[in-house]
């Protein structure tokens, strides 16, 4: 079965500093897509990027952007100019074409004003 | 509003005790899914569902039952629950299995077994 690793249980940032979220993942496939999801302390589940693995170009959304390395299987999460409203828990996600969604464990992102 | 309506948002019950924790989307999509979210394990699938009629097992199925009799429901049913069934639940939904589309999520359900 397809892994997500996130190996930093809790991360902290200074406001309107730059942090960056590690994942790596594991699997043998070649086409699947990788996401994002932010949860604040309301438990919505928010989808805040989303890349394709056949593209080579990171995605980018507002002060979001990913480093997807597809050798190295890792996808990490940068956010610029951090905000207090980014304090919440990061899933880092994994879906291949026929098969359901697999998360990491999460990373908690303080936010210190 | 396109959304996956999912009721209660917290309960506590007792060992034993039946409950049932509905999940509604109005989006007519074919994928649902029920997971767990447990600290230190993220979220991790129960059941899921292709589409009408069509349920299989996730990760964690054991104690759990699932049905999907209409395209935009399908509910969790604990027969009898225990205290290490206590977590935060969640119902996600997407159209179709294909990977291109991400998951659009229910608000969750808090459920303490005590």
């Amino acid at each position: 079965a397809q892994t997500v690793t996130q190996s930093q249980p809790e991360m902290s940032v200074q406001e309107a500093e730059t942090v960056t979220l590690s994942c790596t993942y594991d699997t043998s496939e070649s086409d699947y897509y990788l996401f994002w999801y932010k949860q604040p302390p309301s438990r919505q589940m928010i989808l805040v990027i989303r890349q394709e693995a056949y593209k080579q170009q990171n995605a980018t959304e507002n002060r979001f952007s990913v480093n997807f390395q597809k050798a190295a299987k890792s996808f990490s999460l940068k956010i610029s100019d951090s905000q207090l409203g980014d304090a919440a828990m990061y899933f880092c996600a994994y879906r291949r074409s026929d098969n359901d969604m697999r998360f990491g464990a999460g990373t908690r992102l303080t936010v210190k004003p | 509003e396109a959304q996956v309506t999912q009721n209660p948002r917290y309960l506590i019950t007792v060992t034993g005790k039946k409950l049932t924790v509905t999940c509604s989307q109005n989006m007519n999509h074919e994928y649902m899914s029920w997971y767990r979210q447990d600290p230190g394990l993220g979220l991790r699938q129960i059941y899921y569902s292709m589409n009408v009629e069509v349920t299989d097992k996730g990760d964690v199925p054991e104690g759990y039952k699932v049905s999907r009799k209409e395209k935009r429901n399908f509910p969790l049913i604990l027969e009898s629950p225990s205290p290490n069934q206590t977590s935060l639940y969640f119902c996600a939904s997407s159209l179709s299995v294909l990977a291109t589309y991400g998951y659009t999520f229910g608000s969750g359900t808090r459920l303490t077994v005590v």
